[in-house]
């Protein structure tokens, strides 16, 4: 059982670059979502999807793109990167109703833009 | 729009010390506030919060949440340098998908 896994671990862009982070979960979980982590700002939630065909836009949706095809992957496309989108990307899953009502959090990804 | 605010944002106290990390919120519909640890990765759970004045208690952690003032307090007592980290607070709503709304967190470090 893996839990939550997150691919690169590490990536450097040139600004209008794409890319796509990869996520996937083996727990079975419904809930699937991708959080930004800035120095001062929190977690902020970028995209998120209740099941497989359904995603929504969290709190910072722009210049980001999602699909889920599967329960288990949750990939987060950046079209054309800007370096504003340097930061650490952590996707988590979680289900509803969980007895301990929390999300599990992949290791993240490091993304810098030049 | 939910809302979570920590404070204090950063903290720098000796081992063996006492620390209380705050944590207040604004949220429609609450079902439960989240305390997350982050060292150099992701976060890891701490507790989960849902009712007033129950203390959730693990080894030197404990924390304590009051409905009626909106805010949550995370105790550290005889502090360690292993206990140095960034501490999230999360709150989520029974709305929709109910999503963590999370604060800015704050960053204890704890000397030697």
């Amino acid at each position: 059982n893996a839990g939550v896994t997150q691919t690169p671990k590490f990536q450097v862009l040139k600004t209008g670059q794409s890319m796509t982070l990869q996520c996937a979960q083996d727990m079975n979980h419904e809930y699937m979502s991708w959080y930004r982590q800035d120095p001062g700002m929190g977690l902020r939630l970028i995209h998120y999807s209740v099941g497989a065909g359904i995603t929504d836009q969290g709190e910072v949706p722009n210049g980001y793109n999602v699909s889920r095809s599967t329960t288990e992957d949750f990939p987060l496309r950046l079209l054309s990167a800007a370096p504003s989108q340097t930061s650490v990307y952590f996707c988590a899953s979680s289900s509803p109703g969980a007895p301990l009502d929390t999300q599990y959090f992949g290791p993240g990804t490091r993304l810098t833009v030049l | 729009e939910d809302k979570v605010v920590q404070s204090p944002l950063s903290l720098v106290v000796h081992e063996g010390d006492t620390v209380t990390l705050n944590c207040s919120y604004e949220v429609t519909n609450f079902r439960s506030l989240l305390w997350y640890k982050q060292e150099k990765k992701a976060p890891t759970f701490l507790f989960m919060l849902t009712s007033s004045g129950i203390e959730k208690k693990s080894g030197r952690l404990s924390s304590i949440l009051d409905k009626k003032e909106l805010f949550s307090i995370l105790n550290i007592t005889a502090t360690q340098t292993g206990d140095s980290a960034i501490y999230l607070c999360a709150v989520r709503s029974n709305s929709g998908y109910s999503t963590l709304t999370f604060g800015k967190g704050t960053m204890l470090l704890v000397s030697p």
